[in-house]
C-alpha cells in the first residue's frame, strides 16, 4: 500500500510477556518515528530513526523498550516483560527526510496493545 | 521538557457553527502542525506552519503561527458532521538530535450535532 503500515493492529498479551510491534514506512522515506498514545492523551515521542541508526532514543520509557530498523525500511519496537502501564496505542510515522520543513510525518493506524 | 497546552479539551457544537482551538507552549517551536485523528486511525496532517506570524488556510480550516513562536490556533468555519474527531496541535524543532521529533498537545475532542 501507499501509506505507513503497522502490524498487528491489535495485540492482547499477559503481563510479563514480550511483544514485538512492526512498522513498514512509506517506500523511500528515510526518517521513521515511534510514538505512544495512552487513552485520551496526546502522542508521546519514543524514538526516531534516520536510516538504520537512532539519533534520538530519549522517549523510550525504560530499558524494557528497544527498537531497531533494518535495510532503512521496516522497524520493530520490542517491549520486554510487559507491564499493565504499557497498554496504549503505539503509532509509527515516517517522513521523506528528517526535520520539519516541508517534510510532514505520515502516520500509520497504530497497534492497540492491551496488557492483562 | 517542552509542554503544549491545548484548549479547549472538548467542544460540542451545532452544524454550521465556527470552531476555534489553540495551543500554547512554554518554549519556542519553529514549526507548528495541526492533525486530526478519527477513531481507530492515525493522525492526519491538516495544516503545517513554518514561519512566525504565518496564516494558512486549507479549505474551511485556517491556522496561525503566533508571533512569539509559542502559540498557534486553528479555526474551522461552517462545521459539518464529518469534522467530528480529535484535533491535535504539534510543535517541532528541526535541529540537533531531536530532528523531526514532534511534541503534541493533549487534543481537542470535537462533536458536531446535525
Amino acid at each position: 500500500g501507499a501509506g505507513v503500515s503497522q502490524s498487528p493492529s491489535n495485540k492482547v498479551t499477559e503481563k510479563g510477556k514480550d511483544v514485538e510491534l512492526r512498522c513498514d514506512p512509506i517506500s523511500g522515506h528515510t526518517a521513521l518515528y515511534w510514538y505512544r498514545q495512552s487513552l485520551g492523551q496526546g502522542l508521546e515521542f519514543l524514538i526516531y530513526f534516520q536510516g538504520n541508526s537512532a539519533p534520538d532514543k530519549s522517549g523510550l520509557p525504560s530499558d524494557r523498550f528497544s527498537a531497531e530498523r533494518t535495510g532503512g525500511s521496516v522497524s520493530t519496537l520490542t517491549i520486554q516483560r510487559t507491564q499493565q502501564e504499557d497498554s496504549a496505542v503505539y503509532l509509527c510515522a515516517s517522513s521523506l527526510k528528517p526535520g520539519g520543513f516541508g517534510q510532514p510525518q505520515h502516520f500509520g493506524d497504530g497497534t492497540r496493545l492491551s496488557i492483562l | 521538557g517542552q509542554q503544549l497546552n491545548q484548549s479547549p479539551q472538548s467542544m460540542f457544537i451545532q452544524e454550521g457553527e465556527d470552531v476555534s482551538m489553540n495551543c500554547t507552549s512554554s518554549s519556542i517551536f519553529n514549526t507548528w502542525l495541526w492533525y486530526k485523528q478519527d477513531p481507530g486511525e492515525g493522525p492526519v496532517l491538516l495544516i503545517a506552519l513554518y514561519k512566525a506570524g504565518e496564516l494558512t488556510s486549507n479549505g474551511r480550516l485556517t491556522a496561525q503561527f503566533g508571533i512569539t513562536r509559542k502559540d498557534s490556533f486553528l479555526n474551522i468555519s461552517a462545521s459539518i458532521p464529518s469534522d467530528v474527531g480529535i484535533y491535535f496541535c504539534a510543535g517541532l524543532n528541526a535541529g540537533g538530535t531531536s530532528y523531526g521529533k514532534l511534541t503534541f498537545g493533549q487534543g481537542t475532542i470535537l462533536t458536531v450535532h446535525p
